[in-house]
């Protein structure tokens, strides 16, 4: 099955920029999308098809995805944007996989 | 605005199973699918199936497919996902999430249920 790779966690200071990266083999080839977990709370769509935002999304929030590497980048990055962040994509005939998640931090 | 309703938490034997819904509504229900993901805890997201509202086509994933039976009513918006000779490590929140309603569907998960925490405990 298709593996996504994410790292365990990100830490940034606020105001800077994070960057969340999902590896996967030719990832570039299919559509990635982006969810933003907190703490007893279900997941919240925040990008979607490799570069779109949801409608109530902040434009903060952008994605790209190319050759083996999808990518979410986080700007102005506030205390409220500390969350679990986890990749998706469809694999196949087999459904959905997710990526581990990524933790992040807001130093 | 789409919303899902899903049912109560729920404690379970090993070897029982378990049956979850989830309500639709503010939204056309046959024209989308419904997914269950689970999130064991301190885990990351786990997609276990999908159903299409359109006409029921479903698909699990392998290591859900002898277990894993997932069914809509169409009268009631609702959808329904039954997991069988339920095991300690089943012990999980159990969501619902909207996608497409074709069996080849890349649309992402737009709405999610607030999640149903099963344990399972001898």
């Amino acid at each position: 099955s298709y593996v996504l790779t994410q790292p365990p966690s990100v830490s940034v200071a606020p105001g800077q920029t994070a960057t969340i990266t999902c590896g996967g083999d030719n990832i570039g080839s299919r559509s990635v999308h982006w969810y933003q977990q907190k703490p007893g709370q279900a997941p919240v769509l925040v990008v979607h098809d490799d570069t779109d935002r949801p409608s109530g999304i902040p434009e903060r929030f952008s994605g790209s995805n190319s050759d083996s590497t999808a990518t979410l980048t986080i700007s102005r990055v506030d205390p409220g944007d500390e969350a679990d962040y986890y990749c998706q994509v469809r694999d196949g005939g087999r459904g959905y996989v997710f990526g581990a998640g990524t933790v992040l931090s807001v130093l | 605005q789409a919303q899902l309703v899903q049912s109560g938490g729920e404690l379970k034997k090993p070897g029982a199973s378990v049956n979850v819904s989830c309500e639709a509504s503010g939204y056309s229900f046959t024209f989308y699918g419904i997914n269950w993901v689970r999130q064991a805890p301190g885990q990351g997201l786990e997609w276990m199936g999908w159903i299409s509202a359109h006409n029921g086509d479903t698909n699990y994933a392998q290591e859900f497919q002898d277990r894993l039976t997932v069914t809509t009513d169409t009268a009631t918006k609702t959808v329904y996902m039954e997991l069988r000779n339920l095991r300690s490590d089943d012990t999980a929140v159990y969501y619902c999430a909207r996608s497409g309603r074709t069996s080849g569907t890349t649309r992402p998960f737009e709405y999610w249920g607030q999640g149903t925490p099963v344990t399972v405990a001898s």
